[in-house]
């Protein structure tokens, strides 16, 4: 158990609908990354967070958006959701902006129908 | 943009003989990492390479780091079955960029 937490761990639902993905980091974490899994793409990084400020932003397209909140949990919204919007999300935390060990969640896997 | 390119992609072993996977980048960084994935699961943290000549082990694994020559190697030594799972390199500039993957699979 990395102490990453989270949720839902799957989620189905139909195009052009929006979900919430909800991660808690490991205690005492401030950064919080979130990563989508799909078998064409690989991993790629979507955004991180350090303290509640974005950090860093990667291929995180526009129908996405994400937060963290003051109590360090982070949220990833996807809006007008796609067939290839179906992936495994990952969110993983780190004590300091550039890690040192960074943590995986168990993944929030999305299959949109 | 950031490269980070691993080969093998596949990697079939026998049980008992010794491996190395290779990890290459095209930015300088000072953070690598090694991370392990079962099938549908989540990664696990192996190893973080902080400097040059960094050398970790763990059990039958040990991963090296040259900054110089932008290369991680990841060693395995006598392999098991339990070795079999997909193995990850991943770079840390602003973001941590991940290479494909290297599928590893033990036979006896």
């Amino acid at each position: 158990d990395s102490g990453v937490t989270q949720t839902p761990k799957h989620l189905i639902t139909a195009t052009g609908q929006r979900v919430t993905l909800r991660c808690s980091p490991r205690s005492g974490d401030l950064s919080v990354y979130w990563y989508q899994q799909s078998l064409d793409q690989g991993l790629q990084f979507l955004i991180q967070y350090y303290n509640g400020e974005e950090r860093a932003k990667g291929n995180i397209l526009e129908r996405f958006s994400a937060q963290q909140f003051p109590d360090l949990h982070s949220e990833l919204n996807l809006s007008s959701l796609e067939l290839g919007d179906s992936a495994l999300y990952f969110c993983a935390s780190s004590g300091a902006p550039r890690g040192n060990t960074i943590y995986f969640g168990e993944g929030s896997w999305l299959t949109v129908v | 943009e950031l490269k980070v390119e691993q080969n093998p992609l596949f990697l079939s072993m026998q049980e008992g003989k010794n491996y190395t996977i290779y990890c290459n980048y095209s930015t300088t960084s000072d953070r690598l990492y090694w991370y392990r994935q079962d099938p549908g699961k989540s990664l696990e943290s192996l190893f973080v390479l902080l400097s040059n000549g960094a050398v970790k082990q763990e059990g039958r694994l040990m991963a090296s780091l040259d900054t110089k020559a932008r290369l991680s190697t990841l060693h395995i030594t006598a392999a098991v079955h339990d070795l079999s799972a997909t193995y990850f390199c991943a770079v840390l500039i602003y973001k941590l960029s991940f290479g494909a993957g290297t599928t590893v699979t033990v036979r006896a």
